[in-house]
């Protein structure tokens, strides 16, 4: 069982603003920075943001991240049909010497 | 462009051993980064496996430490995994990855991934 935890599911309509957490710990989140994934089944993931907010060249400004204490969070502004996929946030863990995986969330765009 | 190809047998028989190949092409490995691996299993979520660097230094899943072993090809530029005693739960997509660690910490570069199912 994952020690970051994500909701499995959420879902949202068209154009809505969507918000995927993740929760973990001091030594995970409270102590490093986190990374936001996007996964389509049978494609490779996508890293959607680095650096707990910030995002790689050619990822949409609708996706936004941001950390607060042992917590962060992904927002999708602006809901697109092609945003249904499953999110991962990922963090470095200092007590597991390891990284971590949320257990992962599945947008649905209703 | 950075490219990772992931290749193997896509069966492997309970007991044995698993043995995977990233190939690397535009960027050279001994450059830097750390290179790893992550599973899918049918069903749940992403899990990392190991991430290494050229030099030898590795972190791996405590879960998994005692089974896996990560090593890199610099002449190949190739990364490989190797995974003992394998059990169904075993079964899983393997995806090969660039880990940017003690900078930007996130794995930027990832191949499609290989479909391995542990059955006899």
């Amino acid at each position: 069982q994952s020690v970051v935890i994500q909701a499995p599911s959420l879902s949202g309509t068209p154009g809505q603003r969507v918000t995927v957490s993740c929760s973990g710990s001091s030594s995970n989140i409270g102590s490093n920075v986190v990374s936001w994934y996007q996964h389509l089944p049978g494609t490779a993931p996508k890293l959607l943001i680095f650096l707990n907010n910030q995002r790689p060249s050619g990822v949409p400004d609708r996706f936004s991240g941001s950390k607060s204490g042992t917590s962060a969070s992904l927002a999708i502004s602006g809901l697109q049909s092609e945003d249904e996929a499953d999110y991962y946030c990922a963090v470095w863990d200092d007590s597991l010497n390891g990284l971590l995986f949320g257990g992962g969330t599945k947008l649905t765009v209703l | 462009h950075v490219q990772l190809q992931e290749s193997g047998p896509g069966v492997v028989k309970p007991s044995e051993t698993l043995s995977l190949i990233c190939g690397v092409n535009g960027y050279t490995i001994s450059r830097g980064y750390y290179w790893g691996w992550i599973r899918q299993p049918p069903g749940k979520g992403l899990e990392w496996i190991g991430s290494m660097y050229h030099s030898g230094k590795t972190f791996y899943n405590a879960s998994l430490k005692s089974r896996v072993t990560l090593s890199i090809d610099t002449s190949q530029n190739q990364v490989s995994l190797k995974l003992t005693s394998v059990t169904a739960a075993d079964t899983a997509v393997y995806f090969c990855a660039r880990f940017d660690y003690g900078d930007l910490y996130s794995l930027d570069y990832w191949g499609q991934g290989t479909v391995v199912s542990v059955s006899s």
